[in-house]
C-alpha cells in the first residue's frame, strides 16, 4: 500500500482557492489517487477520484503530474461549510486505510 | 445514490454494559460492511470487514470477543461493543464499498458517538 503524505492543517478565507497537495511517491502503475472529505462527527464522503491528468467535478478538480508521485486536490471559492478533514487515499484494493489527513479551516 | 443509515447517532451507557450500532444499506444490498473506530482529532482506523453469511475479519489489535460484528442479512451489519469501559468511548463508522474500483464511491453511515460512563 503506497503511503501517503499530507499537510497536517491548513487556514484559508471565504473565496479563496485552495490546493491540497499529497506525495505518494511509492505509487505503483494501477493504483488510483481517491480523495474523500469529511465534516465533524459525519462519516467521510467520496470527493473525487483519478489516475492521471486533471480529473474535475462539481465539487473539485484533482491534478496529477505526469510522474504521478503526487497529487493535488483544488478546492475553488471556499466557503466555511468546506471546514473539514480531507484524506488522500492511494492504493485501495478493497478496505480503505486513511491516513492523517488535512485538517482545512476556513474563516469569514 | 447509495445510503448507509447508521444508529444510533448517540448514545451513553454504563461500564461493563454492551452497545450495539447498526448499519443499513437501504437501496442496495452490501455484502460487505467495513467498521471504523475515530478518536478526537485522530484519523479513521479500521477495525474489521464483515461479510454477509460468514465470519468477520479483524484487523491486527482489534479483539474479536469485545467488538462482535454480525452480518446477517444483505442490507443489516451490526456492532456490539460488549463490556463496554470509558477506553471504548469513540465515534464509530461503517462503510460499504462503491460500485466503483479501488476506493471510488464508498458510502459511510453518519457515525454513532459511544460514551461510557
Amino acid at each position: 500500500l503506497a503511503k501517503t503524505t499530507q499537510p497536517i492543517s491548513m487556514d484559508s478565507y471565504e473565496g479563496q482557492e485552495v490546493n491540497i497537495t499529497c506525495s505518494h511517491n511509492n505509487i505503483a502503475t494501477n493504483d488510483y489517487i481517491t480523495w474523500y472529505q469529511q465534516f465533524p462527527s459525519q462519516g467521510p464522503r467520496f470527493i473525487i477520484q483519478g489516475y492521471k491528468t486533471k480529473v474535475t467535478n462539481e465539487v473539485a478538480s484533482l491534478f496529477i503530474p505526469a510522474d504521478r508521485k503526487s497529487s493535488t486536490l483544488s478546492l475553488p471559492r471556499v466557503s466555511l461549510s468546506d471546514t473539514a478533514v480531507y484524506y488522500c487515499l492511494v492504493g485501495v484494493t478493497d478496505k480503505l486505510i486513511f491516513g492523517t489527513g488535512t485538517r482545512l479551516q476556513v474563516f469569514p | 445514490g447509495a445510503v448507509v443509515s447508521q444508529h444510533p447517532s448517540r448514545v451513553i451507557c454504563k461500564s461493563g454494559t454492551s452497545v450495539k450500532i447498526e448499519c443499513r444499506s437501504l437501496d442496495f444490498q452490501a455484502t460487505t460492511m467495513f467498521w471504523y473506530r475515530q478518536f478526537p482529532k485522530q484519523s479513521l482506523m479500521l477495525m474489521a470487514t464483515s461479510n454477509e453469511g460468514s465470519k468477520a475479519t479483524y484487523e491486527q489489535g482489534v479483539e474479536k470477543d469485545k467488538f462482535l460484528i454480525n452480518h446477517a442479512s444483505l442490507t443489516l451489519s451490526t456492532l456490539t461493543v460488549t463490556s463496554a469501559h470509558p477506553e471504548d468511548s469513540s465515534f464509530y463508522i461503517c462503510s460499504a464499498p462503491g460500485t466503483g474500483t479501488r476506493g471510488y464511491g464508498y458510502t459511510f453511515g453518519s457515525g454513532t458517538r459511544l460514551t461510557v460512563v
